[in-house]
């Protein structure tokens, strides 16, 4: 069975500060895939990133970086230097080989306090 | 429009009404998915469906729930009898093809969804 963990419910930071979400995963698929949303308080669920099983090079793009860790089975996100519109629930999921059923951690609620 | 449409965007019904949600996903898109999030709650997966193939309905609570997507575009996830308990926002997402080999790439386009409240 699959299974995505957030064990972080809600973080707050004050702005400009360092954060990272934490997300474990349980799969027994040698194959599969890792993401990433977000969901501003808008509402609309938004994908920041994808990544391959068989790829564990770390990615960083702009404030957002990510270490994928197989041995531990964790895909942790940080944002560098956390601005206000920062503020949003993110999930992590994790999806079988191809994309299919795509599952959802609970999601991480982060308020960024000027 | 370019992203995933869906209606109606509210659904405000009385108790065992039956209710259907549309979703009208991404041209192009071969996978259709239908999640369920309550207040404040993680996204629930109901149901899957993937071009011509069987669709995933492992997530569907119970045998209230349905979904069909038509022509391989449009879905419409159908609650029969409403409980309370069925109060949520609906949210559906489409993904592109991952090429000649099936499948699609994972990442999934959003709707705004439809939130429904049982009463």
């Amino acid at each position: 069975a699959q299974k995505v963990t957030q064990a972080q419910t809600e973080i707050s930071v004050v702005e400009k500060e360092d954060v990272t979400l934490d997300c474990v995963y349980e799969t027994r698929d040698t194959t599969y895939y890792l993401f990433w949303y977000k969901q501003p308080p808008s509402g609309e669920l938004v994908f920041l990133i994808r990544r391959n099983s068989f790829d564990e090079q770390n990615e960083i793009s702009g404030r957002y970086s990510w270490n994928f860790q197989k041995s531990t089975s964790s895909f942790n996100f940080t944002i560098t230097a956390s601005q206000v519109v920062d503020s949003a629930v993110y999930f992590c999921a994790l999806s079988g080989a191809g994309g299919f059923k795509t599952i959802f951690g609970a999601g991480t609620r982060l308020f960024v306090k000027a | 429009g370019a992203g995933v449409s869906q209606s109606p965007s509210n659904k405000v019904t009385e108790k065992g009404k039956d209710v259907e949600l549309r979703c009208d996903p991404i041209s192009g898109h071969t996978a259709l998915y239908w999640y369920r999030q309550s207040l404040g709650q993680g996204l629930e997966f109901l149901i899957y469906f993937q071009g011509n193939s069987a669709p995933d309905k492992s997530g569907l609570p119970s045998d209230r729930f349905s979904a069909e997507r038509t022509g391989g575009s449009v879905s419409t996830l159908t609650i029969q009898r409403t409980q309370q308990e069925d109060s949520a926002v609906y949210l559906c997402a489409s993904s592109p093809p991952l090429g000649l080999a099936g499948g699609n790439t994972g990442e999934l386009f959003f709707g705004e969804g439809s939130r429904l409240t049982v009463l």
